[in-house]
């Protein structure tokens, strides 16, 4: 059971802008842990996407971009592309666990 | 740089499994390495990670039957996984975390299935 909470599902036409939510509570989020975000096509690993809230790693695209606030988080993707068809998790830390790395619930992004 | 996950397969519950996950391009002692695991068609759960100095956390939920190591002389890690449950039952990825945090390299992940 994850304590950062996504929604289920996204869509757009290509060309629109998405948002996904993450949102979170004091003991992860709220407590200044960063927030990572990851794409997992479909049959393989997840792939690091935003790294430290709104920092893109080389090679991805500067249609991907995150921010944080208080205790949430968001990806947006702009210009939306068939190829960003997939499935997207956030990613922190919460001191109420051992550990301890929480994912997010899990959003599927589906092109119009 | 790679991850190369080996070791999968079926076992029936109550069994023991272990999963490697061989490293180049990088020194696994020198890094924290995690494990994480996603059930058939349900979303990723964070399940363990061993600090470079070698310091160990786990989820609930596999803590006291999983054991995260690793092998310098090999430069692999290893996830021990002992009385293995039904719902233990996923695909397990090894991944690198970098200094912010971030699970920057993947393996292609290794699938255990417990079913009797």
């Amino acid at each position: 059971q994850s304590v950062l909470t996504q929604p289920p599902s996204v869509s757009g036409a290509p060309g629109q802008r998405v948002t996904i939510s993450c949102t979170g509570s004091s003991s992860n989020i709220g407590a200044g842990y960063d927030v990572h975000w990851y794409q997992q096509l479909p049959g393989t690993a997840p792939k690091l996407l935003i790294s430290g809230n709104d920092n893109r790693p080389s090679g991805v695209p500067d249609r991907f971009s995150g921010s944080k606030s208080g205790t949430s988080a968001s990806l947006a993707i702009t210009g939306l592309q068939a190829e960003d068809e997939a499935q997207y998790y956030c990613q922190s830390y919460d001191n109420s666990l051992s550990g301890s790395g929480v994912f997010g619930t899990g959003t599927t992004v589906t092109v119009l | 740089v790679q991850l190369v996950e080996s070791g999968g397969g079926l076992i029936q519950p109550g069994g023991s499994l272990r999963i490697s996950c061989a490293a180049s391009g990088f020194i696994v002692s020198n890094n924290y390495m995690t494990w994480v695991r996603q059930a058939p068609g349900k979303g990723l759960e964070w399940v363990s990670i061993i600090y470079s100095g070698g310091r160990t956390y786990y989820a609930d939920s596999v803590k006291g039957r999983f054991t995260i190591s690793r092998d310098k002389s090999t430069n692999t890690l290893y996830l021990q996984m002992n009385s293995l449950r039904g719902e233990d039952t996923a695909v397990y990825y090894c991944a690198r975390e970098n200094e912010g945090g971030a699970l920057d390299v993947w393996g292609q992940g290794a699938m255990v299935t417990v079913s009797s």
